[in-house]
């Protein structure tokens, strides 16, 4: 596609539910990045992918958080036993480099824990 | 759809203004600096960006200026459109392999008829 696609475009989980989102990145693109998104406030890191392999996890906030991208291009973060404070927007991005070079965001998935 | 930013900073122009969005980043060892649009409902959209050896750069319409002794960096659109309306964010990029963006707090642009 010409984009970052990511689905589903929102989700409602119950709190104890696990959930998984999906990035489909540009076509070639190397790197890949997912954010979280507080209402209110800027994108922060989760984790960044560069091909297949995870080079850095360090903003996912606790170990329920698990991400991966196992032939290089699409990926999916799966949050288990999903509790209220996990509510936020899903923002993906990829870039074409390794670094420094322009990332394109996806709309993101809106998640609701009730 | 949802708003973004509901208690961002707000900067309201009148349309054919010039604009100015200010940021001020957090690590001085920082090399890449990008703004972003964010607009209701949607992910944020690559404006412009400059690397830590330029002190300016030009869009179509933006500018974007960088003053790295007081880690300040600014947007300027010229002419602005009621399309401009959204939230502006900073982001700032540690270089080499940190490709991670760290993003500030975010201003929201209200450009009034």
């Amino acid at each position: 596609g010409a984009g970052v696609s990511q689905s589903p475009r929102y989700k409602v989980a119950k709190r104890g539910q696990d959930v998984a989102l999906r990035c489909d990145p540009i076509s070639g693109h190397v790197s890949l990045f997912w954010y979280q998104q507080a209402l209110g406030q800027g994108p922060e890191f989760l984790t960044y992918f560069q091909n297949e392999a995870q080079l850095d996890k360090s903003g996912l906030p606790s170990d329920r958080f698990f991400a991966e991208r196992p032939e290089g291009s699409v990926s999916t973060l799966k949050i288990q036993r999903t509790q209220q404070e996990d509510s936020a927007v899903y923002l993906c991005a990829s870039s074409l480099g390794q670094t420094n070079t322009e990332a394109f965001f996806g709309q993101g998935t809106r998640l609701t824990v009730v | 759809g949802e708003s973004v930013g509901l208690h961002l900073p707000t900067l309201s122009v009148q349309e054919g203004d010039n604009s100015i969005i200010n940021c001020a980043y957090s690590n001085s060892a920082s090399d890449y600096f990008i703004w972003y649009k964010q607009e209701s409902g949607k992910g944020p959209q690559f404006i412009i960006d400059i690397r830590s050896n330029m002190d300016k750069r030009q869009g179509q319409r933006v500018t974007v200026l960088l003053n790295k002794t007081v880690k300040h960096l600014s947007l300027q659109i010229a002419a602005t459109q009621p399309g401009d309306s959204a939230v502006y964010f900073c982001a700032e990029n540690l270089g080499g392999t940190a490709s991670k963006l760290t993003f500030g707090t975010g201003t929201r642009l209200q450009v009034t008829l």
